[in-house]
């Protein structure tokens, strides 16, 4: 079975500048996470997806971060502008409601963010 | 916010030694995990312990959890240097998941 799949994995970009990132949860997977990371602290929750609705985006700074799941399957993570505090890794994560195990989230790689 | 907290920051033991970490929090909570970050593999899933469970085992993992004093602990049996990466519990109320600090474990050989 495939993983999550992210990209790009890493990304270097100057302040102001905008970015992606780009999520492709575990077939059949209807809950799908974004995460930032940053260094020596645990994830925290940017905005969890059921399905192609957002449920829980209150941790999302909506006045530069953005975020859609349209169809319910991949989802993009958007920057605009990145500030030099946006620095971080930022972690995709999907789960099943179906399966019983409904909290076990299966993470991907990330993408490790720097702004210069 | 962070609602764990774990207890030690950092762990270094011998291989083949029990490690154990601590995990507080501070509302009540549906279900406690424990997740695991190394370098190589990303975070992966441990354990989940639901919150009228009071101890679980998996492998050499044994994971406890006490309501009433709003703590987890999780136990690695005979250490491997397979082991050393960060370990983090994160609690989850009402859908709600939240991620401790972590704890830095590292395994001498």
């Amino acid at each position: 079975e495939a993983g999550v799949v992210q990209s790009p994995r890493y990304k270097i970009i100057e302040k102001k500048q905008p970015v992606a990132f780009w999520c492709n949860p575990i077939s059949g997977h209807n809950t799908l996470y974004w995460y930032r990371q940053n260094l020596g602290q645990g994830p925290e929750l940017l905005i969890r997806y059921e399905n192609e609705e957002a449920v829980d985006d209150s941790q999302l700074p909506k006045d530069r971060f953005s975020a859609e799941r349209l169809k319910g399957v991949d989802s993009t993570l958007k920057i605009q502008p990145a500030e030099l505090g946006d620095s971080a890794v930022y972690l995709c994560a999907s789960s099943s409601s179906r399966t019983g195990a409904r909290n076990e989230q299966f993470f991907g790689p990330g993408t490790r963010l720097t702004v210069l | 916010s962070q609602q764990g907290e774990e207890d030690p920051q950092a762990l270094s033991i011998q291989e083949g030694e029990n490690a154990t970490m601590n995990c507080s929090y501070k509302t009540s909570i549906n279900n406690l995990q424990w997740y695991r970050q190394n370098s190589g593999r990303g975070l992966v899933h441990l354990i989940l312990i639901r919150s009228n469970e009071r101890e679980k085992h998996s492998g050499r993992l044994r994971v406890t959890l006490d309501t009433s004093k709003k703590s987890s602990s999780l136990l690695i049996t005979a250490s491997r240097a397979a082991d050393t990466a960060s370990y983090f519990c994160a609690t989850d109320r009402d859908d709600k998941i939240i991620f401790g600090k972590g704890t830095r474990l590292h395994i001498l050989p």
